[in-house]
Parts: structure tokens; sequence; C-alpha cells
């Protein structure tokens, strides 16, 4: 178990919903990083945010947001659903490592979105 | 931005073989390569990591290997088993003091362990 809770674990829904997944981070950590994991696409790097604020922006749609709140934990919001959608939606937090001499990511679960 | 380039994508080797992963980055900026390792359904676990200042860092049966010149890095596994039967991203950082921020994937390899 790394720590990070991330729920739904699986979510079914149709195109054009709307859906929110939430993470709640390893405790006392205040980085939350989102990535997607389409087939075939290896892990894309989506938005991180740290202790409430926006830190970095990576390959994520409009139609996406995040957002973290004061008590660390994070959601992300996707809306107007496609088929292309269809991923697995990782969180992560970041944790000191001794033995790597930096901070690592340590990535929760997964939420499983199948959009049909 | 940062281009991370992994080979091959799919990859079977006999149980008890060795196996080599390699992945280019195309920022000389980077300073982190971790080496992630997920099983199927399973969210991806660090298995080893090395830094820019450091040419080699072993693990066992797992060694990584950087060449900061040519912009490549190696996973090496030997003695592989079948456990080690998964699917490996290699990543490159640019975040300030290396690390968990900027970091790039590679698309993975799957990696085949024949009994």
């Amino acid at each position: 178990d790394s720590g990070v809770t991330q729920t739904p674990k699986h979510l079914i829904t149709a195109t054009g919903q709307r859906v929110t997944l939430r993470c709640s981070p390893r405790s006392g950590d205040l980085s939350v990083y989102w990535y997607q994991q389409s087939l075939d696409q290896g892990l894309q790097f989506l938005i991180q945010y740290y202790n409430g604020e926006e830190r970095a922006k990576g390959n994520i749609l409009e139609r996406f947001s995040a957002q973290q709140f004061p008590d660390l934990h994070s959601e992300l919001n996707l809306s107007s659903l496609e088929l292309g959608d269809s991923a697995l939606y990782f969180c992560a937090s970041s944790v000191f490592a001794s033995s790597s001499g930096a901070n690592v990511l340590t990535f929760g679960a997964g939420s499983r979105l199948t959009v049909l | 931005g940062e281009n991370v380039e992994q080979h091959p994508s799919t990859l079977s080797v006999q149980e008890g073989d060795s196996a080599v992963i390699k992945c280019t980055y195309s920022d000389s900026a980077s300073n982190y390569f971790p080496w992630y390792k997920q099983e199927l359904g399973k969210r991806p676990q660090l298995i080893i990591d090395i830094r820019s200042n450091v040419g080699e860092k072993k693990d066992q049966r797992i060694a990584v290997t950087l060449n900061k010149t040519a912009k490549h890095f190696s996973l090496h596994i030997t003695e592989t088993q079948p456990e080690d039967s998964a699917v490996y991203f290699c990543a490159a950082s640019t975040g300030p003091g290396g690390g968990a921020d900027g970091l790039t994937f590679g698309k993975g390899t799957h990696l085949i362990i024949q009994p």
C-alpha cells in the first residue's frame, strides 16, 4: 500500500458526461500529481498541485480541471467525456527517499474510467 | 520539452537470461532517471533510479547505467525470474534538484519471461 488513496477504482459512464476522480495523498505530503495512462500511451503527466496551488501543467485538456483542497486531497474533473478519455488515471504524491537522494513519485492504485 | 524514447516495446527472454531496456532523452538538463515496474492491473512502482552525477547503480539483480554524453540510460536485469514479467517505464526529470517534478515517461517495455 503506497498510502495514496484514489476513488473510485472503476467508473463507467457515457459520452458527454462529467465525472470527478478523488485522491488523498500520503499523510503529510503536500504535492499531488495526476497522470493519464491510455493503452499504448504510457504515462502522460496532466497537472501538479503543491499545498493547494497549481505548480505545473502538462498535457491536460481544457475539458479537464483539477484542484487541491485545504486538507490536501485533490479532485480531477473530466467533462464532456469522449471515447478517447477512457484510461487509467493515476494520482501520485512525492516522497523523499534517502536511497535516491530525491523526491520520488509514489502512485495510487488508479481510477479506471470507461466511456461508452 | 523533454522527449524520452524507450526500446524495445516488447522483450521476450528465457528465464535465467538477462534483459536490457534502453532509453534516450533529449534535454541535456535532465538530472534524474527513475525506472518504474507496473504489473498487470497494478500501480507503477519505483524499482531503481539514478542521478546525473552517477554513471551506474546496482540493486541485487537490477542495475541502471547512464551515459550523459550520449543522453541514454539503460535498465539491466540479470537472472530473470517469472515475477520480472511486467511493463517497465523509464523516465527523465528536469525538475529543479531532480526528482518527482518535471518527469517525462517513456512509453514502456513489456517484458515477458519465458519458462
